[in-house]
């Protein structure tokens, strides 16, 4: 079945440093890519997302870009910050269109020190 | 409405009570699903309605968890003889497809403690 491995966590940088959050996955097809994050109190909300190889989902200095070869999404930003701070998720959609369900990793707690 | 509500926000219960969790998706989001994520865990899928198509009812961890939904409207999530296992964030999301991908507005979940 499909399935989606984060690297484990947590993670603590500095303010302005370099962020890389590791992400692969096991699907059958071709599946959507996605980065949700949570931020403390607040619900799931999407990051970025990438729907076929080679895509790259981009937003709030975020990106991660879609390796078919290597069967991964990783996250990256050049410079976090403190607001930064949350748990990211990585997911897949396992089908189609509207009929489809998405499959987390376990995800992620950033901290972001100033 | 503008997003996704959930209620109750937080419930505490004895352990063998029954208990009804809401979900009140956006409106003319047609799909609408049910995850479970656990303190120090990933989000773990329920179940799955998409318009009139029968539910994936895959990830339902026992039958003392049912989950219904009228039309495209509410959905309920009901546990039936609540364990302390079931502790966890019940967590709503309806999805719109969008730009070739099906994207999952979550609402801010409800809080079940099993005593």
């Amino acid at each position: 079945g499909n399935s989606v491995t984060q690297m484990e966590g947590p993670v603590t940088l500095s303010e302005e440093a370099f962020l890389t959050i590791n992400c692969t996955y096991t699907a059958t097809g071709y599946p959507s890519l996605f980065w949700y994050v949570q931020y403390p109190g607040e619900g799931l909300q999407l990051l970025l997302k990438a729907t076929k190889a080679d895509d790259k989902g981009s937003n709030k200095g975020f990106e991660a870009t879609y390796r078919k070869e290597t069967t991964s999404f990783h996250l990256e930003k050049g410079s976090v910050q403190v607001s930064d701070s949350a748990v990211y998720f990585c997911a897949l959609s396992d089908g189609t269109g509207a009929n489809s369900k998405l499959t987390f990793g376990k995800g992620i707690t950033l901290s972001v020190r100033p | 409405g503008a997003g996704v509500s959930q209620s109750p926000s937080n419930k505490v219960t004895e352990k063998g009570k029954d208990v009804e969790l809401r979900c009140d998706p956006i409106s003319g989001h047609t799909a609408l699903y049910w995850y479970r994520q656990r303190l120090g865990q990933g989000l773990e899928f329920l179940i799955y309605f998409q318009g009139n198509s029968a539910p994936d009812k895959s990830g339902l961890p026992s039958d003392r968890f049912s989950a219904e939904r009228t039309g495209e409207s509410v959905s309920t999530l009901t546990i039936q003889r609540t364990q302390q296992e079931d502790s966890a964030v019940y967590l709503c999301a309806s999805s719109l497809f969008d730009s070739g991908a099906n994207v999952l507005t979550f609402g801010a979940g409800s809080r079940l403690t099993v005593l």
